[in-house]
């Protein structure tokens, strides 16, 4: 069965520090999600993104942050100076799109630790 | 704004008992809902969805939740727990403008399962 996959499992960086976290989604989809949890927090929309470029972005997703779709199969999501407050699980999501509901199928997450 | 609240946030039973998790929703347009199971290590996976018709809406791994929109809840519920079913469990609600979708997510309920 397709999933979505997301690496690396656990990734630790310094404050500071640039790091990208990368997804596969599932081959057929066209819509792509990034999501985070900090820990104990709700599960939050960060950014949607379609026919190479974004859909919609939270208040989250600010200057710092930015996606790409920079080949045919993978989805990053990349922080370029992270914070304290960055730390969290972020997970990516993907689904054939569009308008009513279509299931968003989520891969397992990437546990970003910053130091 | 549309949101979620879980009233719990962790539900230890026993085996073999019944169990709810409850969800309330606040939203002012068309509401579709959903219920997410993450289990250890994994991501997130549908359990189930009410997008319109029957308010009682059957999942998967014998879970079922039904939509009232009196009390504007929508709790999940299972008659017979396993050691399997613990879990995290995310109540949903989507939110769809201009082509893209989001998903707006309660902070989650913990089952624990208990032989």
């Amino acid at each position: 069965e397709p999933e979505v996959t997301q690496t690396p499992s656990h990734q630790v960086t310094q404050m500071g520090q640039e790091v990208i976290l990368r997804c596969v989604p599932i081959s057929n989809h066209l819509y792509f999600y990034w999501y985070r949890q900090i820990l104990g927090q709700k599960v939050e929309f960060l950014v949607s993104f379609y026919n190479n470029e974004i859909s919609e972005k939270s208040e989250i997703f600010d200057d710092q942050f930015s996606v790409e779709r920079p080949d045919g199969s993978n989805f990053t999501l990349k922080i370029r100076s992270t914070k304290l407050e960055d730390s969290a699980m972020y997970f990516c999501a993907s689904s054939t799109g569009g308008v009513p509901y279509n299931e968003q199928f989520f891969g397992p997450g990437t546990r970003l630790t910053v130091l | 704004a549309q949101s979620v609240t879980q009233l719990d946030s962790q539900v230890p039973v026993f085996e073999e008992a019944p169990v709810e998790l409850r969800c309330n929703y606040s939203s002012s347009v068309s509401v579709y809902l959903f219920w997410y199971v993450q289990y250890p290590n994994q991501g997130l996976q549908l359990l189930l969805k009410y997008l319109s018709g029957s308010t009682l809406v059957k999942g998967i791994n014998g879970f079922e939740a039904e939509f009232n929109k009196s009390q504007t809840s929508f709790h999940l519920r299972k008659p017979s727990v396993h050691i399997s079913d613990t879990a995290e469990y995310f109540c949903a609600v989507i939110i769809a403008q201009g082509g893209s979708e989001k998903l707006v997510f309660g902070k989650g309920t913990k089952l624990t399962v208990n032989p």
